[in-house]
């Protein structure tokens, strides 16, 4: 079963501008991460917030969480082509984690239009 | 530096044929596991590997096995095809049990027919 579902499932908006995703997650979580997968591609890891984190910055991504509301969101900044991709997120607290293993979400897919 | 190396890309079976999907990482990392990636439903844990001579079962475990003689490589096996196993397969590794950032692999693209 899905522990993390993100919103929106897709997203289009114009290079330049702003994306924000987000996920909701069910059980309480160690930590949160969000995962970038270009078409065709294995994902790739962008950032880790921990339960004790409130927001993590990266570049141009800024990531919040709030375990009260068992949520978390992802925002990309002054978007670019190369940004377009699914963005998953992905939680550890339902079995504690790493190998055994994360759950993801479905993902939401992000494209950026020239 | 490889990192996460999976092979096949793609493969066709047919229904009841067998075959190994391979995965090696060459990072040393102790964890390991498998997932499968259907549309609209994202990543589902197949098997996991917390080291050497140790697997468990994930969410959807049925109809695969696994093993792990050595850090470096867990190939996940599919004994009797079935179409419901047409999915897009992703190994990945990582250093830690717990709080750690996993390592995928590129995917095996596999239908069974």
């Amino acid at each position: 079963s899905q522990q993390g579902e993100e919103d929106p499932q897709a997203l289009s908006i114009q290079e330049g501008e702003n994306a924000t995703m987000n996920c909701s997650y069910k059980t309480s979580i160690n930590n949160l991460q969000w995962y970038r997968q270009n078409s065709g591609r294995g994902l790739v890891h962008l950032i880790l917030i921990r339960s004790n984190e409130r927001e993590k910055h990266s570049g141009r991504l800024r990531v919040t969480l709030d375990t009260s509301k068992k949520s978390s969101s992802l925002l990309i900044t002054a978007s670019r082509a190369a940004d377009t991709a699914s963005y998953f997120c992905a939680t550890d607290g339902s079995r504690g984690g790493g190998a055994d293993g994360l759950t993801f979400g479905k993902g939401t897919h992000l494209i950026i239009q020239p | 530096n490889a990192g996460v190396t999976q092979t096949p890309k793609f493969q066709v079976l047919k229904t009841g044929q067998s075959m190994t999907l391979q995965c090696a990482q060459d990072m040393n990392h102790e964890y390991m596991s498998w997932y499968r990636q259907d549309p609209g439903m994202g990543l589902r844990l197949i098997h996991y590997s917390v080291g050497a001579g140790i697997t468990d079962q994930g969410e959807v475990p049925n109809g695969y096995n696994v093993s792990r003689s050595t850090t470096e490589d867990f190939p996940l096996r599919l004994l009797s095809a079935a179409p419901s196993q047409t999915s897009v397969y992703f190994c990945a590794s990582t250093a830690r049990r717990v709080g750690e950032k996993l390592f995928f692999g590129s995917g095996t693209q596999l239908s069974v027919l």
